[in-house]
């Protein structure tokens, strides 16, 4: 079945240090993978898809398909990046047409 | 940016009722439309997907009796949620793309159900 694992629920770290929220995914076909964030009381909207290998407000995530993951990553994190993070899937095996199938999140908490 | 409107965005209704959620693409045509629930604290649970003009792709587990969708045009897409009962008290969320692929996929800003 095709699915998102976020292990971390919950990500506290130090202004100025690294960040690395998890993500790993289960996927018969080629996968293509997106990084969702939620800022307090906003919606969601899009950080970064693996397909543009760009890289947003400082983060970056690179597709491992030998691990199955795509880890998104900042150097030095900023007490703005405080927010919640889904890694998802878009998924086009299941059903004949095409979804997005989310991760359960994570917290990310950037304390200064 | 390209926005999407939900309402209402909260409504509190007694067991037995129906209510009506609306999601509204303001500035593009939204072929295809998402609807998602949200429990506390867990990730977005994907209940159907709608096209426009046809009818809507329920995921496994969903009543499409008790949610039924509409999406009648290229702006507007409905949720209701009918004879609600407390369980169905959720977050839903509705999501919006055109043609032009996942980047222009864009997020309402959710409703919050309670029903008493």
């Amino acid at each position: 079945a095709q699915r998102v694992t976020q292990p971390e629920k919950l990500l506290s770290v130090f202004k100025g240090a690294p960040v690395e929220l998890k993500c790993n995914y289960s996927y018969s076909g080629s996968p293509e993978l997106f990084w969702y964030v939620q800022y307090s009381r906003q919606r969601l909207q899009l950080l970064l898809r693996h397909i543009s290998r760009e890289s947003i407000k400082g983060f970056t995530a690179d597709l491992n398909k030998g691990e199955t993951s795509f880890h998104l990553k900042k150097p030095f994190a900023q007490e703005e990046d405080s927010a919640m993070y889904y890694c998802a899937l878009s998924d086009s095996l299941s059903g004949g047409y095409n979804k997005l199938i989310f991760g359960a999140g994570t917290r990310l908490a950037v304390h200064p | 940016g390209a926005v999407v409107s939900q309402h209402p965005s909260r409504v509190i209704c007694k067991s037995g009722t129906s209510v009506k959620i609306e999601c509204r693409s303001l500035d593009f045509q939204a072929t295809t439309m998402f609807w998602y629930r949200q429990f506390p604290k867990q990730s977005l649970m994907l209940m159907a997907t709608s096209n426009e003009g046809s009818k809507a792709t329920y995921e496994q587990g969903v009543e499409k009796d008790k949610f039924l969708i509409n999406h009648a045009s290229l702006t507007l897409s409905t949720l209701t949620v009918t004879s609600a009962h407390p369980e169905d008290s959720s977050f839903y969320i509705c999501s919006a793309r055109d043609s032009r692929g996942w980047e222009k996929l864009f997020f309402g800003s959710g409703t919050q159900l309670s029903v008493l």
